[in-house]
C-alpha cells in the first residue's frame, strides 16, 4: 500500500547516457513534485504539475524533462546526464495547491553518474 | 523571496536530554509552517505542521509553536530517544503558493 513509489532505488551510468526515473502515487493527489537533494541534504525544487499540467519549473537544464502522462504519475528524463547530476531525486505529491497541504515523499532515487 | 534558516548541525545529544533546533523564516503574508523528518534511506515524512500565528502544532512528543512576531517555528522536544537520529527540515508554503520552501536541514544523533 505504498503511496508514493519511485523506481529504480539506485541508478548507476555513466556521463552521456540518458536515463529515465519514475513515479507513481496512489494517494489520489492532483499535485506531484520532483526534488533534488545534493550531497548536504539541501532540498530543491525542479518541477511540479497540478492535474498533468506544468505549474512549477525551476531553473533546470533542458536535459531534464518531465513528463505527466495522468494525474498519479510523473516521470523525469534526464538526457546527456553529466557528473553534477549526482543526486538523491525525490518524488512527492500533495492533496490541492492550497498552502495547508502536506508533501508526501517516495523513498528517493540514488543516481550516480561516473 | 521567501527564505527558512535552520540552526547548522550536527546536533549530539544523549538519551533522555532536551531538543530544540531553530528555524525562523521569510516569508509575505501568513505561509503554513512544517517541519519534516527524514530518516536514512528514507524520503521525508511530516512530522507536524502550524497553518497560523500562535498555532502549536504537535506529534510523537515533538512540538513547534508558530511566531509571527519572531518569525520563528522552533522544534523541541523533551526527551529524545535514539530512533529520533534523523535530519529534520523546517519548511514553509504560501498562501496560495506552489512552491514548498524547504531550510537546509539540521541533523541529529541521539547517543544510547
Amino acid at each position: 500500500d505504498t503511496a508514493v513509489s519511485q523506481t529504480p532505488k539506485y541508478l548507476v551510468t555513466q556521463m552521456g547516457n540518458d536515463k529515465s526515473i519514475k513515479c507513481e502515487q496512489n494517494l489520489g493527489h492532483d499535485t506531484m513534485y520532483w526534488y533534488k537533494q545534493d550531497s548536504k541534504k539541501f532540498l530543491k525544487i525542479m518541477f511540479s504539475y497540478n492535474n498533468k499540467e506544468l505549474i512549477i519549473n525551476e531553473t533546470v537544464p533542458n536535459r531534464f524533462s518531465p513528463k505527466s502522462p495522468d494525474k498519479a504519475h510523473l516521470n523525469l528524463h534526464i538526457n546527456s546526464l553529466e557528473l553534477g547530476d549526482s543526486a538523491v531525486y525525490f518524488c512527492a505529491s500533495s492533496q490541492e495547491l492550497g498552502n495547508n497541504s502536506p508533501l508526501h515523499f517516495g523513498n528517493g532515487t540514488r543516481l550516480t553518474v561516473t | 523571496g521567501d527564505s527558512v534558516t535552520q540552526m547548522e548541525g550536527p546536533v549530539t545529544l544523549s538519551e533522555e536530554a532536551f531538543l530544540t533546533i531553530n528555524c525562523t523564516y521569510t516569508a509575505t503574508g501568513y505561509p503554513s509552517l512544517f517541519w519534516y523528518v527524514q530518516y536514512p534511506g528514507e524520503g521525508l515524512q511530516l512530522l507536524l505542521k502550524a497553518t497560523k500565528a500562535d498555532d502549536k502544532g504537535s506529534n510523537k512528543g515533538f512540538e513547534a509553536t508558530y511566531r509571527k512576531e519572531t518569525t520563528s517555528f522552533h522544534l523541541e522536544k523533551g526527551s529524545v530517544q535514539v530512533s529520533d537520529s534523523a535530519v529534520y527540515f523546517c519548511a514553509l508554503r504560501r498562501a496560495g503558493g506552489f512552491k514548498t520552501i524547504f531550510g537546509a536541514g539540521t541533523r541529529l544523533f541521539v547517543k544510547a
